[in-house]
């Protein structure tokens, strides 16, 4: 059984850029979340996929969208991007049962600067 | 709004002291509350987690308590490791929801000292 993945592990884009960041839940999962982490803080909800459809949403803004495929893989873009964008972006991937309590397991993350 | 607080924000301890972090919430209805690790720069890796109708969980060293009416959880590490030293996240699931959309607090920095 393999963990949650995320990739690519580190990039540096310009303010103004677009970016895509790509998660493979765990197998089995079919909800992916995902969360943006800054410096020193703890990680804020950005917005959950269950089975394709978006099923949530944090206080972010419209250039935040996502995607899940139907292997339940999932991408999150950003558009526009500004300098407070820089974060650490983790995935988790879930699957909803009364025996799992929905316990989240996470990736170990993209680490994005904006310049 | 459900707001989480963790407190202290850093702790030093040296080497097999016993421990406790602390948690709080302000939302009582909540569907799970879930510690993590959470080592430099890195990803979290899951510790515990409490349904709501629980009152603790063990795991090791590890133990976790949740009172849902006080809004609090504590994390107790027993016999503390070097090893041990990472940052300690607790996040809490809102009620009858699907997975995810948790709230995190900002979390305790922990150092074990040899």
């Amino acid at each position: 059984e393999t963990g949650v993945t995320q990739s690519p592990t580190h990039l540096i884009k310009t303010r103004g850029q677009q970016v895509t960041l790509r998660c493979s839940s765990q197998s089995g999962h079919n909800t992916v979340s995902w969360y943006q982490q800054a410096l020193g803080q703890g990680p804020q909800f950005i917005f959950q996929y269950y089975r394709e459809e978006e099923n949530g949403r944090g206080n972010f803004p419209p250039r935040f969208s996502g995607l899940q495929f139907p292997n339940y893989s999932s991408e999150l873009n950003v558009n526009a991007l500004e300098l407070d964008d820089s974060a650490l972006y983790l995935c988790a991937s879930s699957y909803p049962s009364a025996s799992s309590y929905n316990e989240q397991f996470f990736g170990p993350g993209t680490r994005l600067t904006v310049l | 709004k459900q707001e989480v607080t963790q407190i202290p924000a850093a702790l030093s301890v040296p080497e097999g002291e016993n421990l406790v972090l602390n948690c709080s919430f302000t939302d009582s209805a909540i569907y799970n509350l879930q510690w993590f690790r959470q080592d430099p720069g890195k990803g979290l890796t899951s510790l515990l987690l409490i349904q709501s109708s629980q009152r603790e969980q063990t795991s090791g060293r590890l133990n976790a308590s949740l009172d849902k009416s006080s809004g609090r959880s504590t994390l107790y590490i027993a016999a503390s490791q070097p090893g041990d030293s990472a940052t300690y996240l607790c996040a809490v699931s809102p009620h009858n929801t699907n997975a995810g959309k948790s709230t995190f607090g900002d979390g305790t920095t922990l150092t074990v000292k040899p």
